[in-house]
């Protein structure tokens, strides 16, 4: 059974970058696709990109182009997630899913508040 | 940019009821969606996939239907552990609707 385990939640100063990582275990990282999916507080989920690792492929939402970054660790089978320029607007909870048909696997989540 | 339009926004109902939940899209994405249940404080957990196909360990009383770009979510005879917010997503693009609250009447 598949399991990812995300790193725990952090509070960020406004302009800074964050990284939050995602261990997959029960599964191979170079059969996977992953997105990335963030929910502000209160609000609705969002799909920020994702990451298909064997295929060295990216693919970000044009609202965040230039300010995400994906990269993936193959041996470690782990999969990053590096936010920069924050803002409190990027106050929010970020997911990371196993694609499949739909999105079978998820993370439990990631609070990432931005405040000074 | 495609987009998904759900609702109701929020729906009140008793427990035992049967409801239908809708999810247009902005453009046509022949079978390619998915519906997932999220309740506070935890991950989007995936009820269907295909439109209509329904995930491992997901109940009976939870049906997909539609193609195109109109799909609908019936759950027949609401359980308490069925309140939830409930989204649909085209997975392909990653896009999800605006989510539909399902509330205790």
């Amino acid at each position: 059974q598949v399991r990812l385990e995300q790193s725990g939640s952090a509070v960020q100063k406004p302009g800074s970058s964050v990284r939050v990582s995602c261990k997959m275990s029960g599964g191979s990282l170079i059969t996977s696709a992953f997105s990335w999916v963030r929910q502000a507080p209160g609000q609705g989920l969002e799909w920020i990109g994702r990451i298909i690792p064997s295929a060295n492929m990216r693919d970000y939402a044009q609202k965040y182009q230039g300010r995400l970054t994906f990269s993936a660790d193959k041996a470690a089978n782990i999969v990053y997630m590096e936010l920069r320029g924050l803002t409190s607007e990027d106050t929010a909870l970020y997911f990371c899913a196993r694609e499949g048909a739909g999105y079978p696997d998820w993370g439990r989540g990631t609070l990432i508040t931005v405040s000074s | 940019e495609l987009v998904l339009t759900q609702s109701p926004a929020t729906l009140s109902v008793s427990p035992g009821q049967r409801i239908t939940l809708s999810c247009r899209t902005s453009q046509s994405i022949n079978t390619r969606l998915a519906w997932y249940q999220q309740k506070p404080g935890q991950a989007p957990r995936l009820l269907i996939y295909g439109a209509s196909i329904r995930a491992a360990g997901i109940p009976a009383r939870f049906t997909g239907s539609g193609s195109g770009t109109d799909f609908t979510l019936s759950i027949s005879s609401l359980q308490s552990d069925d309140f939830a917010v409930y989204y649909c997503q085209q997975y392909d693009r990653g896009t999800f609707g605006g989510g539909t609250k399902v509330e205790i009447k």
